[in-house]
């Protein structure tokens, strides 16, 4: 199957402070990859779309400068929340795009990230 | 813009009766529907996908680009089928992301 991981699972950090979470596809090469936000009981928002070796693409409203990705290698993408702040309290969910005829995304098993 | 609605929160069925997870969508193209599935303490998984038009656990789903609708069915549900379901579209090509609706928790009593 197509596995897809996150680390870690769960962070706390203090507001001001900077934190990485990484999305790794496991057993295929995803030269794209995409990242959610989940607040509690609500649904899945695209973030951005993270591209192998170039720029991100941002979803209107959501601020680059705060939520940085980098996209260095075929199975690994990661998201740095800077100078976070309670509001970014959130559930933080990546996707890997397998390029195949299907063209389907596998999820990772979320990161919960918590700003005090 | 596109929008995904499921309008139902929570959905709750006796086991062996029937079905239906409602899902209507707006947009002004062709888009790609799709059913995911979380089980409980689970990730995110992809049930069906329109195009595919196949049947996955029992579970059928059919484009209705008249009504913009694409819900999801089954005859008789099962207790495993508890879950939260999320419908989701895709508006281009496979390189975009999914707009999901707000989900539908079902609950199967026995």
């Amino acid at each position: 199957g197509a596995v897809v991981s996150q680390h870690p699972s769960w962070v706390i950090c203090k507001s001001g402070t900077s934190v990485k979470i990484e999305c790794r596809s496991l057993d295929f090469q995803a030269t794209t990859m995409f990242w959610y936000r989940q607040f509690p009981k609500q649904s899945l928002m695209l973030m951005a779309t993270s591209n192998e070796g170039s720029k991100a693409t941002y979803e209107q409203g959501v601020e680059k400068d705060k939520f940085l990705i980098n996209h260095a290698s075929l199975t690994l993408s990661t998201l740095t929340v800077t100078s976070a702040h309670p509001e970014d309290s959130s559930f933080y969910i990546c996707s890997a795009l397998r390029r195949r005829a299907s063209d389907e995304q596998y999820f990772g098993p979320g990161t919960r990230l918590t700003v005090t | 813009a596109q929008r995904v609605t499921q309008p139902e929160k929570l959905l709750s069925v006796f086991k062996g009766a029937p079905v239906e997870l409602k899902c209507n969508y707006s947009y002004s193209g062709s888009p790609e529907l799709f059913w995911y599935v979380q089980y409980s303490r689970q990730r995110l998984q992809l049930l069906l996908r329109h195009i595919s038009r196949e049947s996955i656990k029992g579970f059928t789903a059919d484009l209705n680009k008249g009504e913009t609708s694409f819900h999801l069915k089954k005859p008789f549900a099962q207790e495993e089928d508890s879950a939260m379901y999320y419908c989701a579209l895709r508006s281009g090509g496979g390189a975009d992301g999914l707009t999901f609706g707000k989900g539908t928790h079902l609950i199967i009593q026995p």
